[in-house]
């Protein structure tokens, strides 16, 4: 089945900077979608991004489809930031989603 | 914005219990899912719906997991006989006809006892 590898795994950053958050995957797609779970757990659409560029607010996100990657921008971070980062893609013929490992924020004040 | 809603956020059940848990999707949407959680691991896809059948399940969806859509505006999903190592965020999802974006409810957090 398809292959989703994110990076990093972890990111410690003070708040106001900036950060790029990368998600790889091994076959071609018509979805990507990237969450925001925060401390309760709770799941939070962030992008609906099978291509192209995409922003909202202080987040943005680029897919480069032919190169099978993603990349989600946050920028001046606040605490509230702070969860794991996830994306997911469509297994192949199929419409289940397949999420990554995450990428855990750490946004100290 | 419509939203997809969960009930009940947290549930604590003893172990060989019946649970069912609720979702309502957004109004217009007619395709359904359920994904879980288990603590500290990746978000794993459990079922999809359409049309008042199952189309796909994995193999973590055996026969202690059915779902259901009761009316116009719930999707269930019942587990039989709980056991502890279903102790995880249970996910509801929907999306419209179209359109592949998947909505993603906040999740219940269920614990066996």
């Amino acid at each position: 089945g398809i292959q989703v590898e994110q990076s990093p795994p972890d990111l410690i950053l003070q708040e106001g900077a900036n950060s790029t958050l990368r998600c790889n995957f091994s076959d071609s797609v018509n979805n990507l979608q990237w969450f925001h779970q925060n401390p309760w757990g709770q799941l939070i659409n962030l992008f609906y991004i099978p291509s192209g560029t995409k922003q909202n607010g202080r987040l943005s996100a680029t897919t480069v489809a032919t190169e099978r990657y993603s990349l989600l921008y946050i920028s001046s971070s606040q605490t509230t930031d702070s969860g794991v980062y996830f994306c997911a893609v469509p297994q192949g013929g199929s419409e289940k989603l397949v999420f990554g490992k995450g990428t855990k924020l750490t946004v100290n004040p | 914005e419509p939203e997809v809603t969960q009930t009940p956020s947290h549930q604590v059940t003893q172990m060989g219990q019946e649970v069912i848990l609720r979702c309502v999707p957004i109004s217009n949407h007619l395709y359904f899912y359920w994904y879980r959680q288990i603590l500290g691991q990746k978000v794993e896809f459990l079922v999809s719906f359409y049309n008042n059948e199952i189309s796909e399940k994995s193999e973590i969806f055996d026969d202690q997991f059915s779902v259901e859509r009761p009316d116009g505006s719930n999707f269930t999903l019942k587990i039989r006989s709980t056991k502890l190592e279903d102790s995880a965020m249970y996910f509801c999802a929907s999306r419209a006809t179209g359109v592949y974006e998947q909505y993603f409810g906040p999740g219940t957090r269920l614990t066996v006892t």
